[in-house]
């Protein structure tokens, strides 16, 4: 079966950067089709998707945070990066990495795990 | 960038109701890429509904979607005590994606 998960640290202080590694099993970022993305909830507020990358290597964006984000694969680890640069506490937030496949939603969802900025 | 407006932001219904959800787009969702989750406190969110009407696998047929364009709707025809949660809609197949804000299902 697919299972995703989240891992980094718990807490990041302002202007670091913050790097988080999704595991997952039961599936190949290598097979067409497949995709892994991210996405954020902040306490008590609603989802905000991150990116997304697809089985080619290819990259989505949200624009608004664009300059700030990275996200890469690992094939051989079964991993996908994300990292976000210049850390704020606004981003304190409940991250998760997620499955889909092309043109169609998120179907499995990681844990989650929450990352707190503050110094 | 596709905006979602969910409505209402809560939803106030007593077990055996009908719920009925609303999510706006501020443009044409192509080929209806839409999607609704559920989350409830703690958990991650999980898919309901998708494209715009097909039940993800494993969800009961109280749960339906439906709509077109720029309306879409979310209906669970008779409300069971475990479906009291956070639904959000999602735009999906092109980037970026986006989420409505969520409407929150509540025992009245």
């Amino acid at each position: 079966q697919i299972t995703l998960k989240e891992s980094g640290p718990t807490l990041v202080k302002p202007t670091q950067t913050l790097t988080l590694t999704c595991t997952f099993s039961g599936f190949s970022l290598s097979t067409s089709g497949v995709g892994v993305g991210w996405i954020r909830q902040p306490p008590g507020k609603a989802l905000e998707w991150l990116a997304l990358i697809y089985w080619d290597d290819d990259k989505r964006y949200s624009p608004s945070l664009k300059s700030r984000l990275t996200i890469t694969k690992d094939t051989s680890k079964n991993q996908v990066v994300l990292t976000m640069t210049n850390m704020d506490p606004v981003d304190t937030a409940t991250y998760y990495c997620a499955h889909s496949k092309w043109e169609l939603p998120i179907d499995y969802w990681g844990q989650g795990t929450l990352v707190t900025v503050s110094s | 960038e596709i905006v979602l407006t969910q409505s209402p932001g809560t939803l106030s219904l007593s077990p055996g109701e009908r719920a009925t959800l609303s999510c706006r787009a501020s443009q044409s969702v192509s080929s209806s890429y839409l999607a609704w989750y559920q989350q409830k406190p703690g958990q991650a969110p999980g898919l309901l509904i998708y494209g715009p009407s097909s039940r993800a696998t494993g969800i009961p047929d109280r749960f339906s979607g439906s709509g077109s364009g720029t309306d879409f709707t979310l209906t669970i025809s008779r409300l069971e005590p475990e479906d009291f949660a956070v639904y959000y809609c999602q735009h999906y197949g092109s980037s970026p994606w986006t989420f409505g804000q969520g409407t929150k299902v509540e025992i009245k």
